[in-house]
């Protein structure tokens, strides 16, 4: 596709339950990192993925949070036994490779925003 | 974590005069990138600039790094109202690793 697409645009979860979050990167693009933005806040990094291989994950919160690109393309953030805490908007990224986007900058999706009740 | 400040954290002008925001940040990086953000919206590349740079321009948009002090401005001049959104400076390479290390950002409402 042309952009970085994210589904779904919204998601309300009950406290508790799981949830799976979709990013589909602009085809070919081999970098994609997950983002968390809580509200009001810049976003913060996730993880980093380089084709299939997580390459950092240093910024996952807990291990409820896991995430996972399996053929390199499209990738799924799972959040286990959701809580309030994890309410945020969570963007993908996505760019050619780390050496455009030291050039060029990344691509973002328009993000999830997961609420949880 | 975040990887420094923005200033100011709001900031609000009329149309056709200049905005300026600053960041700070705290590691070495490689390079340093502006994103504009709309209320609900994904964020959206304006500028990057690397380390071994001290001014870019692109459209009304400058931006100068002082990588001495690790702070960076961005210019936007002659603001539109479409500028009104938020604007964040984040940081990539060095000391943060492949990942970009994002700023407090600042509001920006530009009005008519």
């Amino acid at each position: 596709g042309a952009g970085v697409s994210q589904s779904p645009r919204y998601k309300v979860a009950k406290r508790g339950q799981d949830v799976a979050l979709r990013c589909d990167p602009i085809s070919g693009h081999v970098s994609l990192f997950w983002y968390q933005q809580a509200l009001g806040q810049g976003p913060e990094f996730l993880t980093y993925f380089q084709n299939e291989a997580q390459l950092d994950k240093s910024g996952l919160p807990s291990d409820r949070f896991f995430a996972e690109r399996p053929e390199g393309s499209v990738s799924t953030l799972k959040i286990q036994r959701t809580q309030q805490e994890d309410s945020a908007v969570y963007l993908c990224a996505s760019s050619l490779d780390l050496s455009q986007a030291y050039s060029f900058g990344y691509t973002f999706g328009s993000g999830t925003r997961l609420t949880v009740v | 974590s975040q990887q420094g400040e923005e200033d100011p954290q709001a900031l609000s002008i009329q149309e056709g005069e200049n905005a300026t925001m600053n960041c700070s940040y705290k590691t070495s990086i490689n390079n340093l990138q502006w994103y504009r953000q709309n209320s609900g919206r994904g964020l959206v590349h304006l500028i990057l600039i690397r380390s071994n740079e001290r001014e870019k321009h692109s459209g009304r948009l400058r931006v100068t790094l002082d990588t001495s002090k690790k702070s960076s401005s961005l210019l936007i001049t002659a603001s539109r109202a479409a500028d009104t959104a938020s604007y964040f400076c984040a940081t990539g390479g060095g000391g943060g690793g492949n990942k970009l290390t994002f700023g407090t950002g600042t509001q920006l409402k530009v009005e008519l």
